[in-house]
């Protein structure tokens, strides 16, 4: 089954503990994307990655790092989170980079920083 | 640069009503248009897209949307609701480039649909 994979699905923890949210895609994708969702604000971009070793900053990149070693894998890493970084983040992928094609979303990883 | 406006946050509607949700975009060139649904916990799918031709799109459970380019606009729109459509929906835009590099897609605030028994 064609899917992307998000984990933690849940997470509490407190300011300043590193955390890794992972991603992972079955369907060859070489677009990834993170974004957070937040109540009136809809998603926001976080980072996105065209191909193996090549990502970009999206619209809210403070806070967060990214990397991407293998096409299939694209983790989020929050290295001091903070409470402003409370907040519901999905990862998604696409198979074209004009994205006229369609965005494959994980089902989302809520993490509450305390 | 381009934006998208979702004039409703939140529209509670009938069932077996029809619903129209707002999307109005700006953008200095040519675009492409789509609606995601985002069913109560879980990540969005897509609904449908407007790339070229035709004005009308049908997708996927009956919803329909029409890219108006004079008013900016792409409304999605479906003749009569069902207790199932209860969720969120967001409009988006990409800005074409012609297949060089990439654009990031740009996503509305949301439009919380709740249908009433």
């Amino acid at each position: 089954e064609a899917q992307v994979t998000q984990n933690p699905r849940y997470l509490i923890t407190v300011t300043g503990k590193k955390l890794t949210v992972t991603c992972s895609q079955n369907m060859n994708h070489e677009y990834m994307s993170w974004y957070r969702q937040d109540p009136g604000l809809g998603l926001r971009q976080i980072y996105y990655s065209m191909n193996v070793e090549v990502t970009d900053k999206g619209d809210v990149p403070e806070g967060y790092k990214v990397s991407r070693k293998e096409k299939r894998n694209f983790p989020l890493i929050l290295e001091s989170p903070s409470p402003n970084q409370t907040s519901l983040y999905f990862c998604a992928s696409s198979s074209t980079k004009g994205l006229a094609g369609e965005l494959f979303f994980g089902e989302g990883s809520r993490l509450t920083v305390l | 640069a381009q934006s998208v406006t979702q004039l409703d946050s939140q529209v509670p509607v009938f069932e077996e009503a029809p619903v129209e949700l707002r999307c109005n975009y700006s953008s200095s060139v040519s675009v492409y248009l789509f609606w995601y649904v985002q069913y109560p916990n879980q990540g969005l799918q897509l609904l449908l897209k407007y790339l070229s031709g035709s004005t009308l799109v049908k997708g996927i459970n009956g919803f329909e949307a029409e890219f108006n380019k004079s008013q900016t606009s792409f409304h999605l729109r479906k003749p009569s609701v069902h207790i199932s459509d209860t969720a969120e929906y967001f409009c988006a835009v990409s800005r074409f480039i012609s297949n060089f590099g990439n654009e990031k897609l740009t996503f509305g605030t949301g439009t919380r649909l709740t249908i009433i028994p």
